[in-house]
C-alpha cells in the first residue's frame, strides 16, 4: 500500500521560501517508472501542477514557475522535497504530493498520479 | 493558465448517466488521466490512459476520447459520485503536465 505525507511550515511571510517535504512508504523512487509530483490548489480553484522528479532523477518543473521551484529527492529517506523561493500570497494554497506511475504507450512515457497525501494548507501572510 | 478546458458544473439525477468532457488544442486525448476530488480529501485517480479503470474503482466510470476531447461517464450516478473532476494529462510540449479547469457535479 503506498502513502504520501506532505509536511512543512503553515505560515509563510511574503518573499520568504518555502520548503515542504513529502515521506512516502509503499515504494522506492529507486525503482524504474516511479516517480513524484507536486500539485497545489489555491481556495476555491483548479489543481495546478507544479514538478515532478523521476526514478532516475529526470526533473519536470511547471513552466510558469520553473525559476521558484527545485524539487529533490532522498532515496534513503524515502523522502522528496520541494522548495519554493519568493512566496507570495497568491501562493496560498494546499499543497499535494503523490505517487507518479509511468505508462508507455505508441513509445511514450505517460504518467498518472495514483496515490495523493491528504495535502498541507500554506498561507502566505504577513 | 490551464491548456485544458472542461465544462461548467453539471447535474445528475441519482441513477441517471452524466458525461463531462475536456478539450484542448494538441490534447493527446486518449492519454488523459480523470480523478474525483471531494472537499478536504485527497483526490482520486478514476480513469488512467488508453481509458483503463485502476482497481477499486467502480464499472460505473468510463472514459473515452474522439479527437482533441476526452470525456468521463458516470453511469448510474450515486450520491457518493458528488465532487469536482478534473481531467490531466501531457501539455502542448509534452515535456510537463497540466490539469483541466474542473467540473463540479452535484448528485440531486
Amino acid at each position: 500500500q503506498i502513502t504520501l505525507k506532505e509536511s512543512g511550515p503553515t505560515l509563510v511571510k511574503p518573499t520568504q521560501t518555502l520548503t515542504l517535504t513529502c515521506s512516502f512508504s509503499g515504494f522506492s523512487l529507486t525503482t524504474s517508472r516511479m516517480g513524484v509530483a507536486w500539485i497545489r490548489q489555491p481556495p476555491g480553484k483548479a489543481l495546478e501542477w507544479l514538478a515532478l522528479i523521476y526514478w532516475d532523477d529526470d526533473k519536470r518543473y511547471s513552466p510558469s514557475l520553473n525559476s521558484r521551484l527545485t524539487i529533490t529527492k532522498d532515496t534513503s529517506k524515502n523522502q522528496v522535497v520541494l522548495t519554493m523561493i519568493n512566496m507570495d500570497p497568491v501562493d496560498t494554497a494546499t499543497y499535494y504530493c503523490a505517487h507518479s506511475l509511468m505508462y508507455y504507450f505508441d513509445g511514450s512515457g505517460y504518467d498518472s498520479f495514483d496515490s495523493w497525501g491528504q495535502g498541507t494548507l500554506v498561507t502566505v501572510s504577513s | 493558465s490551464s491548456e485544458l478546458t472542461q465544462d461548467p458544473p453539471v447535474s445528475v439525477a441519482l441513477g441517471q448517466t452524466v458525461t463531462i468532457t475536456c478539450q484542448g488544442d494538441n490534447f493527446r486525448s486518449s492519454y488523459a488521466n480523470w480523478y474525483q476530488h471531494k472537499p478536504g480529501q485527497a483526490p482520486i485517480l478514476v480513469i488512467y490512459p488508453k481509458n483503463n479503470r485502476p482497481s477499486g474503482i467502480p464499472a460505473r466510470f468510463s472514459g473515452s476520447n474522439s479527437g482533441n476531447t476526452a470525456s468521463l461517464t458516470i453511469t448510474g450516478a450515486q450520491a457518493e459520485d458528488e465532487a469536482d473532476y478534473y481531467c490531466n494529462s501531457r501539455d502542448s510540449s509534452g515535456t510537463h503536465y497540466v490539469f483541466g479547469t474542473g467540473t463540479k457535479v452535484t448528485v440531486l
